[in-house]
C-alpha cells in the first residue's frame, strides 16, 4: 500500500508565498500529482512530477525528491481565490491510477 | 476540450431507494472511467474503474452489488447506488481518461448525495 502524508490545514496572507509539503512511502514510484479542489467541486489538475527537481508553472511550482519520498507545492503571490484544498496523489506499483492523500486545506486571509 | 459532466449535481433521497448518477465525457471518447467517493475533509477514495463494454473493477471493500456501474458507451458511465442508506451520503466524483493517455484524468464536477 501507500502512505501519503500532508498537513491538514495551513493559513497564509494574501500576496505571500506558501509551501505545502507531501511525504510518501511507496514501492515502484511512478509519478506524483498535485490537484486543487475548491469546496464542493471536483479536483483540477495542477502539476505532475516523475523526475527529481522543480517544475514551474506560473504562480505554482512543484518539487520532487524521489530519494526522500518528498514533494512540495509552492504557491506565490497568493490570492484569495487560492483558498482551497490541495491534494497530493502518488502513482506506483505499475498502476496508472494514483492514490490521493487527505489534502491540505489552505486558507488565504487579507 | 476534455470536459466531463455529471448529473445530477445534487440529490436527496429517502433511505432504501436507488439513485443513478451519470458521468459523461462531452468532447472526447473515454475508454476508462473512474468513480470516487469523498467524505467531508477526507481524501478521494477510488471505488471502481470501468472500461467501455466490460465489467467494472471494484476496489477492495466496495460492494459491487450495492454500487452498480455501467459503462455502455465511450462517453457515458453510470453509477447506481442501490438501497441507499444515510451512511452512503457523500460526494461522488467521476473521472475519465483516454486510451493512450490514461495517466491524465479529467474530473467531473461531482454529485452530492444526501440520504435521509
Amino acid at each position: 500500500g501507500q502512505n501519503i502524508d500532508q498537513p491538514t490545514e495551513m493559513t497564509a496572507t494574501e500576496g505571500a508565498i506558501v509551501q505545502i509539503n507531501c511525504t510518501y512511502q511507496t514501492s515502484g514510484f511512478n509519478g506524483l500529482f498535485w490537484y486543487q479542489q475548491h469546496a464542493g467541486e471536483a479536483p483540477t489538475f495542477l502539476s505532475y512530477n516523475v523526475l527529481d527537481g522543480l517544475e514551474e508553472k506560473g504562480r505554482f511550482s512543484s518539487f520532487l525528491s524521489r530519494s526522500k519520498g518528498y514533494s512540495y507545492l509552492l504557491l506565490k503571490e497568493l490570492q484569495m481565490k487560492d483558498s482551497a484544498s490541495y491534494l497530493c496523489a502518488v502513482r506506483s506499483g505499475g498502476s496508472y491510477i494514483p492514490t490521493f492523500g487527505r489534502g491540505t486545506s489552505l486558507i488565504v486571509h487579507p | 476540450g476534455a470536459v466531463v459532466s455529471q448529473h445530477p449535481s445534487r440529490v436527496i433521497c429517502k433511505s432504501g431507494t436507488s439513485v443513478k448518477i451519470e458521468c459523461r465525457s462531452l468532447d472526447f471518447q473515454a475508454t476508462t472511467m473512474f468513480w470516487y467517493r469523498q467524505f467531508p475533509k477526507q481524501s478521494l477514495m477510488l471505488m471502481a474503474t470501468s472500461n467501455e463494454g466490460s465489467k467494472a473493477t471494484y476496489e477492495q471493500g466496495v460492494e459491487k452489488d450495492k454500487f452498480l456501474i455501467n459503462h455502455a458507451s465511450l462517453t457515458l458511465s453510470t453509477l447506481t447506488v442501490t438501497s441507499a442508506h444515510p451512511e452512503d451520503s457523500s460526494f461522488y466524483i467521476c473521472s475519465a481518461s483516454v486510451e493512450g493517455a490514461v495517466e491524465t484524468q479529467y474530473f467531473g464536477p461531482g454529485t452530492r448525495l444526501l440520504v435521509l
